[in-house]
């Protein structure tokens, strides 16, 4: 009965590679965001998405492209991974733009070697 | 600029312990202020959530104050248990939507026995 889940939950892989995250959640939630917390624990939103549509989307390189098949998801693709995107990202939700009322997954370590 | 900052960055204590971390803001125009736990390896998880008319807001031993006139809130943690490990964000909104959240860089308390 996990809220909000991503999958995988730890990434190693290489750099120049391609790879995605998965997020889904069971909250019946319109809104869902993509986190990015970094080496000092600064968490940074990245993406949102509201009924499946982008509505937030902060200075991220090209490389990372959000994707919301349907409201209960939205994955994250990242191409041509470099050393400085290692990090952990957090998927969350919210039900429209009560954004303080999120609730986080578990976090995606992804390490880039 | 908008931002958040915690003190202390990190914190060890004995177990039974009181302890108090403080955040600081400069977030303006201010909706609310939530206390968040993240335990390693896991998404935060909100304690707390202050709005601009409470000075004070207990949940269990963690009780959480705000002064907005000084923008300043504490999350004083009573009788300290080693459960209590963890990083604790403050994180503030801005009236306004969805964009506009503020993370802290985190205080990580070590509840020692």
């Amino acid at each position: 009965d996990t809220a909000v889940s991503q999958t995988p939950k730890y990434l190693v892989t290489q750099m120049g590679n391609d790879k995605s995250i998965k997020c889904e959640q069971n909250l019946g939630h319109d809104t869902m965001y993509w986190y990015k917390q970094d080496s000092k624990k600064f968490l940074k939103i990245m993406f949102s998405y509201n009924n499946k549509e982008l509505i937030i989307n902060e200075t991220v390189p090209n490389r990372f492209s959000p994707k919301s098949p349907d409201k209960a998801h939205l994955n994250l693709h990242i191409n041509s991974l470099e050393l400085g995107d290692s990090a952990v990202y957090f998927c969350a939700s919210s039900q429209g733009d009560r954004v303080h009322e999120q609730y986080f997954g578990p976090g995606t370590r992804l390490t880039v070697t | 600029k908008n931002q958040v900052e915690q003190s202390p960055q990190s914190l060890i204590i004995l177990e039974g312990k009181n302890c108090t971390l403080q955040c600081n803001y400069t977030v303006s125009p201010f909706s609310n202020l939530r206390w968040y736990k993240q335990d390693t390896g896991r998404g935060p998880v909100s304690l707390t959530i202050m709005t601009f008319s409470e000075n004070t807001k207990s949940n269990g031993r963690y009780t959480a104050t705000l002064d907005a006139d000084t923008k300043q809130s504490s999350l004083h943690i009573t009788a300290s248990q080693l459960s209590d490990s963890a990083s604790y964000i403050c994180v503030v909104f801005i009236e306004g939507g969805y964009q506009k959240v503020t993370f802290g860089t985190g205080t990580k308390l070590q509840v020692i026995p």
